[in-house]
Protein backbone atom coordinates (compact mmCIF):
# COMPACT_ATOMS: atom_id res chain seq x y z
CA UNK A 1 0.00 0.00 0.00
CA UNK A 2 1.50 3.61 -1.04
CA UNK A 3 0.75 6.07 1.68
CA UNK A 4 2.22 8.03 4.41
CA UNK A 5 3.00 7.20 8.15
CA UNK A 6 3.05 8.99 11.10
CA UNK A 7 3.90 7.56 14.73
CA UNK A 8 3.43 7.33 17.18
CA UNK A 9 -0.28 8.15 16.93
CA UNK A 10 -0.34 9.44 20.55
CA UNK A 11 2.25 11.23 22.14
CA UNK A 12 2.62 12.23 26.34
CA UNK A 13 5.73 14.05 27.15
CA UNK A 14 6.88 16.66 30.00
CA UNK A 15 7.20 20.14 29.48
CA UNK A 16 11.34 21.16 28.78
CA UNK A 17 11.68 17.91 26.40
CA UNK A 18 12.40 17.52 22.86
CA UNK A 19 10.63 15.38 20.94
CA UNK A 20 10.63 13.85 17.59
CA UNK A 21 7.73 13.00 15.24
CA UNK A 22 7.82 10.66 12.72
CA UNK A 23 6.91 10.80 8.94
CA UNK A 24 7.66 8.24 6.03
CA UNK A 25 5.84 8.08 2.47
CA UNK A 26 6.53 5.81 -0.52
CA UNK A 27 4.83 7.32 -2.62
CA UNK A 28 7.96 8.64 -4.01
CA UNK A 29 7.10 11.79 -3.60
CA UNK A 30 10.01 15.14 -3.57
CA UNK A 31 7.97 17.48 -1.19
CA UNK A 32 6.91 17.01 2.21
CA UNK A 33 5.41 19.00 4.96
CA UNK A 34 4.76 19.69 8.39
CA UNK A 35 1.25 21.16 9.84
CA UNK A 36 -0.15 22.00 12.69
CA UNK A 37 -3.51 21.60 13.96
CA UNK A 38 -5.48 23.16 17.11
CA UNK A 39 -9.18 22.86 17.81
CA UNK A 40 -11.50 24.53 15.48
CA UNK A 41 -8.57 26.18 13.09
CA UNK A 42 -7.40 25.15 10.14
CA UNK A 43 -4.05 23.84 9.69
CA UNK A 44 -0.97 25.99 9.90
CA UNK A 45 2.07 25.32 7.70
CA UNK A 46 5.68 24.95 9.83
CA UNK A 47 7.94 24.00 7.91
CA UNK A 48 8.53 22.13 4.10
CA UNK A 49 11.18 19.85 2.11
CA UNK A 50 10.62 20.42 -1.59
CA UNK A 51 14.05 18.70 -2.18
CA UNK A 52 16.53 16.27 -0.32
CA UNK A 53 18.38 17.91 2.27
CA UNK A 54 16.51 21.32 2.05
CA UNK A 55 13.45 22.67 3.60
CA UNK A 56 11.94 25.88 4.12
CA UNK A 57 10.60 27.40 7.44
CA UNK A 58 6.44 27.72 7.20
CA UNK A 59 4.67 30.17 8.93
CA UNK A 60 4.88 29.11 12.20
CA UNK A 61 8.17 27.70 12.74
CA UNK A 62 9.36 29.22 15.73
CA UNK A 63 10.51 26.35 18.52
CA UNK A 64 10.22 23.81 15.39
CA UNK A 65 13.29 22.17 13.31
CA UNK A 66 13.73 19.32 10.96
CA UNK A 67 15.64 17.13 8.61
CA UNK A 68 15.35 16.14 5.14
CA UNK A 69 18.42 13.44 4.72
CA UNK A 70 16.26 10.92 2.54
CA UNK A 71 13.07 11.81 0.24
CA UNK A 72 10.71 9.69 2.18
CA UNK A 73 11.34 10.67 5.54
CA UNK A 74 10.87 14.08 7.03
CA UNK A 75 10.93 13.98 10.57
CA UNK A 76 9.81 17.18 12.73
CA UNK A 77 11.39 17.78 16.28
CA UNK A 78 9.34 20.15 18.49
CA UNK A 79 12.02 21.70 21.01
CA UNK A 80 11.33 22.98 24.26
CA UNK A 81 11.45 27.00 22.72
CA UNK A 82 8.04 25.65 21.77
CA UNK A 83 5.74 27.54 23.71
CA UNK A 84 2.23 25.74 23.18
CA UNK A 85 3.57 22.38 21.81
CA UNK A 86 0.35 20.62 22.56
CA UNK A 87 -1.62 19.85 18.95
CA UNK A 88 -2.20 17.75 16.45
CA UNK A 89 0.51 17.20 14.21
CA UNK A 90 0.16 16.35 10.29
CA UNK A 91 2.55 15.28 7.55
CA UNK A 92 1.74 15.82 4.01
CA UNK A 93 3.41 15.20 0.53
CA UNK A 94 3.12 15.91 -3.08
CA UNK A 95 5.43 15.37 -6.37
CA UNK A 96 6.42 18.68 -6.20
CA UNK A 97 8.50 21.52 -7.96
CA UNK A 98 6.69 24.56 -8.83
CA UNK A 99 3.11 23.45 -10.36
CA UNK A 100 1.11 22.73 -7.95
CA UNK A 101 -0.25 19.47 -7.34
CA UNK A 102 -3.22 18.26 -4.30
CA UNK A 103 -1.10 16.85 -0.72
CA UNK A 104 -1.86 13.53 0.57
CA UNK A 105 -1.93 13.57 5.01
CA UNK A 106 -0.69 11.22 7.01
CA UNK A 107 -2.83 10.31 9.78
CA UNK A 108 -1.65 12.37 12.05
CA UNK A 109 0.70 12.84 15.76
CA UNK A 110 -1.72 14.04 19.05
CA UNK A 111 0.79 15.66 21.03
CA UNK A 112 0.61 16.30 24.61
CA UNK A 113 2.98 18.38 26.60
CA UNK A 114 2.14 18.61 30.23
CA UNK B 1 -1.02 36.55 -0.95
CA UNK B 2 -3.78 34.33 -1.20
CA UNK B 3 -6.32 33.78 1.72
CA UNK B 4 -9.35 30.97 2.13
CA UNK B 5 -12.89 32.06 3.82
CA UNK B 6 -15.20 29.33 4.93
CA UNK B 7 -18.17 31.47 5.45
CA UNK B 8 -19.92 29.23 8.03
CA UNK B 9 -17.72 27.14 11.24
CA UNK B 10 -20.92 24.57 12.12
CA UNK B 11 -23.52 23.35 9.37
CA UNK B 12 -26.31 20.92 10.30
CA UNK B 13 -28.21 19.35 7.98
CA UNK B 14 -30.94 16.08 8.15
CA UNK B 15 -29.96 13.11 6.54
CA UNK B 16 -30.83 12.77 2.76
CA UNK B 17 -31.19 16.84 2.60
CA UNK B 18 -28.84 18.50 0.50
CA UNK B 19 -25.36 19.99 1.91
CA UNK B 20 -24.02 23.42 0.93
CA UNK B 21 -20.26 24.63 2.11
CA UNK B 22 -19.35 27.87 1.38
CA UNK B 23 -15.47 29.18 0.57
CA UNK B 24 -14.47 32.36 -0.65
CA UNK B 25 -10.79 32.53 -1.61
CA UNK B 26 -8.49 35.61 -2.92
CA UNK B 27 -5.65 35.44 -4.80
CA UNK B 28 -3.36 37.16 -6.99
CA UNK B 29 -3.12 35.19 -10.03
CA UNK B 30 -4.96 32.18 -11.18
CA UNK B 31 -5.87 29.89 -8.50
CA UNK B 32 -5.73 26.03 -7.71
CA UNK B 33 -8.59 24.78 -5.37
CA UNK B 34 -9.36 22.05 -3.53
CA UNK B 35 -11.80 20.62 -1.10
CA UNK B 36 -10.57 18.51 1.86
CA UNK B 37 -12.55 16.19 4.87
CA UNK B 38 -11.24 15.36 8.10
CA UNK B 39 -13.19 13.22 10.43
CA UNK B 40 -12.30 12.84 13.96
CA UNK B 41 -8.71 12.30 14.80
CA UNK B 42 -7.55 11.48 11.38
CA UNK B 43 -5.46 12.81 8.69
CA UNK B 44 -7.33 15.07 5.04
CA UNK B 45 -8.94 13.31 2.54
CA UNK B 46 -8.87 14.97 -0.98
CA UNK B 47 -12.61 15.35 -2.15
CA UNK B 48 -11.84 17.05 -5.19
CA UNK B 49 -10.01 19.60 -7.15
CA UNK B 50 -10.39 22.16 -9.68
CA UNK B 51 -7.14 23.23 -11.78
CA UNK B 52 -8.26 25.18 -14.74
CA UNK B 53 -10.01 22.91 -16.48
CA UNK B 54 -14.49 22.43 -15.92
CA UNK B 55 -15.30 24.83 -13.76
CA UNK B 56 -17.94 22.20 -12.11
CA UNK B 57 -15.80 19.78 -10.55
CA UNK B 58 -16.79 16.08 -9.20
CA UNK B 59 -15.25 14.54 -6.32
CA UNK B 60 -15.78 11.25 -4.10
CA UNK B 61 -18.63 10.14 -2.18
CA UNK B 62 -21.21 12.48 -4.47
CA UNK B 63 -19.28 16.30 -3.67
CA UNK B 64 -19.19 18.76 -6.34
CA UNK B 65 -17.79 22.18 -6.16
CA UNK B 66 -18.38 25.12 -8.78
CA UNK B 67 -15.60 27.45 -9.30
CA UNK B 68 -17.13 30.79 -9.85
CA UNK B 69 -14.69 33.33 -10.84
CA UNK B 70 -17.00 36.58 -11.04
CA UNK B 71 -17.90 35.98 -7.25
CA UNK B 72 -14.67 34.16 -6.23
CA UNK B 73 -16.14 31.35 -4.66
CA UNK B 74 -15.88 27.79 -4.54
CA UNK B 75 -18.63 26.53 -2.82
CA UNK B 76 -19.27 22.48 -1.85
CA UNK B 77 -23.02 20.59 -2.50
CA UNK B 78 -24.16 17.40 -2.21
CA UNK B 79 -27.32 16.23 -2.71
CA UNK B 80 -28.11 13.99 -0.20
CA UNK B 81 -26.48 13.71 2.92
CA UNK B 82 -25.62 10.42 4.67
CA UNK B 83 -24.35 9.78 8.17
CA UNK B 84 -20.90 9.26 7.16
CA UNK B 85 -20.49 12.59 5.95
CA UNK B 86 -20.43 13.77 9.24
CA UNK B 87 -16.84 15.83 9.19
CA UNK B 88 -14.98 18.77 9.52
CA UNK B 89 -14.29 20.44 5.53
CA UNK B 90 -11.62 22.25 4.82
CA UNK B 91 -11.30 24.49 1.45
CA UNK B 92 -7.66 25.59 0.05
CA UNK B 93 -6.28 27.68 -2.32
CA UNK B 94 -2.79 27.85 -3.80
CA UNK B 95 -1.58 30.19 -6.54
CA UNK B 96 -0.47 28.62 -9.33
CA UNK B 97 1.26 31.19 -11.12
CA UNK B 98 3.47 32.57 -8.34
CA UNK B 99 6.71 29.89 -8.75
CA UNK B 100 8.08 31.22 -5.76
CA UNK B 101 5.68 29.65 -3.69
CA UNK B 102 6.07 25.85 -5.25
CA UNK B 103 3.18 24.11 -3.71
CA UNK B 104 1.94 25.72 -0.65
CA UNK B 105 -1.70 25.30 0.30
CA UNK B 106 -3.58 28.04 2.48
CA UNK B 107 -6.41 26.31 4.43
CA UNK B 108 -9.50 27.56 5.23
CA UNK B 109 -10.67 27.65 9.00
CA UNK B 110 -12.73 24.48 8.38
CA UNK B 111 -16.86 23.86 8.74
CA UNK B 112 -17.96 21.21 10.65
CA UNK B 113 -21.21 19.28 9.47
CA UNK B 114 -23.28 17.46 11.64
CA UNK B 115 -25.81 15.01 10.13
CA UNK B 116 -28.79 14.35 12.04
CA UNK B 117 -30.81 11.11 11.67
Amino acid sequence: DGGITQSPKYLFRKEGQNVTLSCEQNLNHDAMYWYRQDPGQGLRLIYYSQIVNDFQKGDIAEGYSVSREKKESFPLTVTSAQKNPTAFYLCASSIGGTSVYEQYFGPGTRLTVT
Amino acid sequence: AQSVTQLDSHVSVSEGTPVLLRCNYSSSYSPSLFWYVQHPNKGLQLLLKYTSAATLVKGINGFEAEFKKSETSFHLTKPSAHMSDAAEYFCVVSDRMIKAAGNKLTFGGGTRVLVKP
